[in-house]
């Protein structure tokens, strides 16, 4: 089994839906992340968990909802999303979230807003 | 002011030629990271390599080496007779210590998309 599993892979959503995406890690590590990547724009970090404790949200809309109920899982809540919204959002983790650490990352939900 | 500047926004070769990939980074730090991702088309980054900011020696994997230059402020990264499994989205990334109050963050380049035809 890989190591950060992403559901969906795909998702295509109306601006007035609700949807959630899932991460999932079998590392044992204790730091997840949500990146969300756009063409031709760096990776934007959205939101860091370090033992299921909210370290940072970098600035993120509100229809934009992170939820991580243990070390292990981590969801995005969505709900009336923008177009402009429409990227992939990867998912990753690491050791404890310290600098020096490699960020292990899923295959990413690519996400399509109508 | 971009902290990981990849000034290549495209590269394409051919098989078995040797192909370098540039990175710059900023950081006031003296205590930083420098790593190197790789995306190929599936979506997933993986992991290549993570330098410390205290250890200037290059490293070499197989085909791929490392060159590591604080005087230029350099993590470039070389893939000698490339093979069409190279083709991906490379990656450079600083991490810093975190800011007071904040977390460490992982800053990306905007990538270099490496093509290596047959």
């Amino acid at each position: 089994e890989t190591g950060v599993t992403q559901t969906p892979r795909h998702l295509v959503m109306g601006m007035t839906n609700k949807k959630s995406l899932k991460c999932e890690q079998h590392l044992g590590h204790n730091a997840m992340y949500w990146y969300k990547q756009s063409a031709k724009k760096p990776l934007e970090l959205m939101f860091v968990y370090n033992f299921k404790e909210q370290t940072e949200n970098n600035s993120v809309p509100s229809r934009f909802s992170p939820e991580c109920p243990n070390s292990s899982h981590l969801f995005l809540h969505l709900h009336t999303l923008q177009p402009e919204d429409s990227a992939l959002y990867l998912c990753a983790s690491s050791q404890d979230g310290q600098n020096n650490q490699p960020q292990h990352f899923g295959d990413g939900t690519r996400l399509s807003i109508l | 002011a971009q902290k990981v500047t990849q000034a290549q926004t495209e590269i394409s070769v051919v098989e078995k030629e040797d192909v370098t990939l540039d990175c710059v980074y900023e950081t006031r730090d003296t205590t930083y990271y420098l790593f190197w991702y790789k995306q190929p088309p599936s979506g997933e980054l993986v992991f290549l390599i993570r330098r410390n900011s205290f250890d200037e020696q290059n490293e070499i994997s197989g085909r791929y080496s490392w060159n590591f230059q604080k005087s230029t402020s350099s993590f470039n990264f070389t893939t000698t007779a490339s093979q069409v499994v190279d083709s991906a989205v490379y990656f450079c990334a600083l991490s810093e210590e975190a800011p007071q109050g904040g977390s460490e963050k992982l800053v990306f380049g905007k990538g270099t998309k490496l093509t290596v035809n047959p």
